[in-house]
């Protein structure tokens, strides 16, 4: 699986836009882009993913540049509640390998009042 | 619907100790796989399991082990504990062979003293 790059820890007033930026310089052409959070004491949660379309769901939206070099997970309007750790994966979508994600460690997003 | 529950929530064992985490998936999910997480650090992959059998296996010794029964549940064996073994142990379930993105539990935590 591709290496990803994410920084440490970012900022985030409550109510805007939480922009969180991932680069995949090495990722091939059938690996997709995860994100998931771990909000602290429980499991990681799934978020969203993408092959090479911008995506949209409930939670996020995923912007993945033309090459796919890098991408950028859009939480909207953050709340307190968004504040968490976000891992940013990219994986083969197939059976066999497709259970084993490789987490780095992730982005530690902090919401402020 | 119930997501993966994990049993025991909390756990401590002496060095030397075996030990068995339990999972059960969530519903309509056949494929159970089993990360480690260690204080600060992103979960890493033990491995996976569909079909009752081992299908992929992450950097990890021996001594760890596992098993999937007929209703997809699913779970994890550390013989000979080490205190380095202390870690937040995470189970995810996906359907289909694992194509779909995981769904993890809160995790067992393990003290080894």
């Amino acid at each position: 699986d591709a290496k990803t790059t994410q920084p440490t820890s970012m900022d985030c007033a409550e109510g805007r836009a939480a922009n969180l930026p991932c680069n995949h310089s090495t990722i091939s052409g059938n690996e997709y882009v995860y994100w998931y959070r771990q909000i602290h004491s429980q499991g990681p949660q799934y978020i969203i993913h993408g092959l090479k379309n911008n995506e949209t769901n409930e939670m996020a939206s995923l912007i993945i540049t033309e090459d796919r070099k890098s991408s950028t997970l859009i939480l909207p309007h953050a709340t307190l509640r968004d504040t968490a750790v976000y891992y940013c994966i990219v994986r083969v979508r197939e059976t066999g390998t497709a259970s084993k994600l490789t987490f780095g460690t992730g982005t530690r997003l902090q919401v402020t009042l | 619907d119930a997501g993966v529950t994990q049993s025991p929530t909390h756990l401590i064992k002496t060095r030397g100790q075996q030990v068995t985490l339990r999972c059960s998936p969530k519903s309509g999910h056949d494929t159970v796989s089993w990360y480690q997480q260690a204080l600060g650090q992103g979960p890493q992959f033990i491995f996976q399991y569909y079909e009752e059998e081992e299908r992929q296996r992450g950097n990890f010794p021996d001594r760890f082990s596992g098993h999937q029964f007929p209703n997809y549940s699913s779970e994890l064996n550390v013989n000979a504990l080490l205190l380095g073994d202390s870690a937040l142990y995470l189970c995810a379930s996906s359907p289909n062979r694992g194509r779909a993105p995981l769904h993890f539990g809160n995790g067992t935590r393990l003290t080894v003293t």
